[in-house]
């Protein structure tokens, strides 16, 4: 099983901050992706990317952006956060057909 | 166009009774079918895959799912259910394209009852 880490686990903040939601994983997957997730709801996918350099708007419409650089890393980064993007986000990773889960960020933004 | 369907939102069961979520999918071509739990404020867990040959399969946690192409199910089912299965399942469908995308029901929340 893939091993994929989400950092910070939660996080509150002002309106009209920025912030990074930091996610890595191990297994040397390319591909990774970033769900939108509110409490007890359905996933919506946000964000998506097929290897280094690679990075695809998923679904949902988000105001957040992605970057690949390196293989095993995958941040998501909201330039301005706002009330409306309080949400949990959970990243995911893929080496074959099955994905991975990280284990969230649940963003607070007052 | 894929979609999957969880047709119960809620389900609540007792201690040590048997257990069956449906799940219905909507796929061009072979499916490959994925049973995922969520605990509170945690991400997803893989319970099962089916990608081919036995229909029958068997995941963690003593939980098994039955594909049925001609009723397009992928039912999840445990015999003897533990306080600890309350959680958020999710069923999931992708198949072999390049992004191993795939398309989430929309989810069935399990409560236990003692």
């Amino acid at each position: 099983e893939a091993d994929i880490y989400q950092t910070p686990r939660y996080l509150v903040i002002g309106t009209g901050k920025k912030i990074t939601l930091e996610c890595s994983q191990t297994m040397g997957h390319d591909k990774m992706y970033w769900y939108q997730q509110d409490p007890g709801m359905e996933l919506h996918l946000i964000h998506y990317s097929y290897g280094v350099n690679s990075t695809e708007k998923g679904d949902l419409s988000s105001e957040s952006t992605v970057s690949r650089i390196r293989t095993e890393h995958f941040p998501l980064t909201l330039e301005s956060a706002r009330p409306s993007h309080t949400s949990q986000y959970l990243c995911a990773s893929s080496g074959f057909h099955e994905q991975y889960f990280g284990p969230g960020t649940r963003l607070t933004v007052t | 166009a894929q979609s999957v369907t969880q047709p119960d939102i809620h389900i609540t069961v007792s201690e040590g009774a048997s257990l069956e979520l449906r799940c219905n999918y909507s796929y061009g071509a072979t499916p490959y079918l994925f049973w995922y739990v969520q605990s509170p404020g945690q991400g997803l867990q893989l319970l099962l895959k089916y990608f081919s040959g036995d229909t029958l399969v068997q995941g963690i946690k003593g939980f098994e799912a039955e594909f049925k192409r001609s009723q397009s199910s992928f039912n999840l089912r445990k015999p003897s259910v533990h306080w600890s299965d309350a959680a958020e399942y999710f069923c999931a469908v992708g198949g072999n394209n390049a992004g191993n995308m795939l398309t989430f029901g929309g989810g069935t929340r399990l409560m236990v009852k003692p």
